[in-house]
């Protein structure tokens, strides 16, 4: 069974970085699509982007200028980071596995809990 | 980007009760269409991919339809696990839009 867990601060100052660790184990990095998804606190779900396991990244056009994922197969390990944050980018940040069995089809199989992290002063 | 709308934002039902969640997109998606059901606290799960395929281990009395731009989620029986937010989610186009949500209470 796939388990992800991500792992980071939960505070963060406004205008510094966002970094965050999703582990996968149960099963290998390799060959799949890996995300990260986030939902503000009583609100709805926004991709924030997804990383193939060679490197190969595509970023929600609205945070692209902010966002950069790297993947770490020795370790079985992806990561976010998201700069310049502001109180808005406080949220539950998931990380969650992207299969994508055809084009157009995909969707999120296997989810990590979810770590909140606040941005504040 | 595509606009996902769920309607209702919010519904009370009994335990037994069919119900019916809508989700609309802003333009085409075929059947490129996912639904997931979150719990409280907890991340969200997915139940029906492509708009009608039913995940693993999903229990058969949830199902999905629609193609284009009108989708459907339908519990045939509730029970009292199923009360729960459910979203939709286009798989058509990047960023992935997911709907709003929709809340499934106790009446």
């Amino acid at each position: 069974q796939v388990q992800l867990q991500e792992s980071g601060p939960g505070l963060v100052k406004p205008s510094e970085t966002l970094s965050l660790t999703c582990t996968v184990s149960g099963g290998s990095i390799s060959n799949y699509y890996w995300s990260w998804i986030r939902q503000p606190p009583g609100k709805g779900l926004e991709w924030i982007g997804y990383i193939y396991y060679s490197g190969t990244t595509n970023y929600n056009p609205s945070l692209k200028s902010r966002v950069t994922m790297s993947v770490d197969t020795s370790k079985n390990q992806f990561s976010l980071k998201l700069s310049s944050v502001t109180a808005a980018d406080t949220a539950v940040y998931y990380c969650a596995r992207r299969r994508n069995p055809g084009t157009f089809i995909s969707y999120f199989d296997y989810w990590g809990q979810g770590t909140l992290v606040t941005v504040s002063s | 980007d595509i606009q996902m709308t769920q309607s209702p934002s919010s519904l009370s039902a009994s335990v037994g009760d069919r119900v019916t969640i809508t989700c609309r997109a802003s333009q085409s998606i075929s059947t490129y269409l996912n639904w997931y059901q979150q719990k409280p606290g907890k991340a969200p799960k997915l139940l029906i991919n492509a708009a009608s395929s039913l995940q693993s281990g999903v229990p058969s009395r949830f199902s999905g339809s629609g193609s284009g731009t009108d989708f459907t989620l339908t519990i045939s029986s509730l029970q009292p696990e199923d009360f729960a937010t459910y979203y939709c989610q286009e798989s058509y186009s990047t960023p992935g839009t997911f709907g709003q949500g929709s809340k499934v209470e106790t009446k």
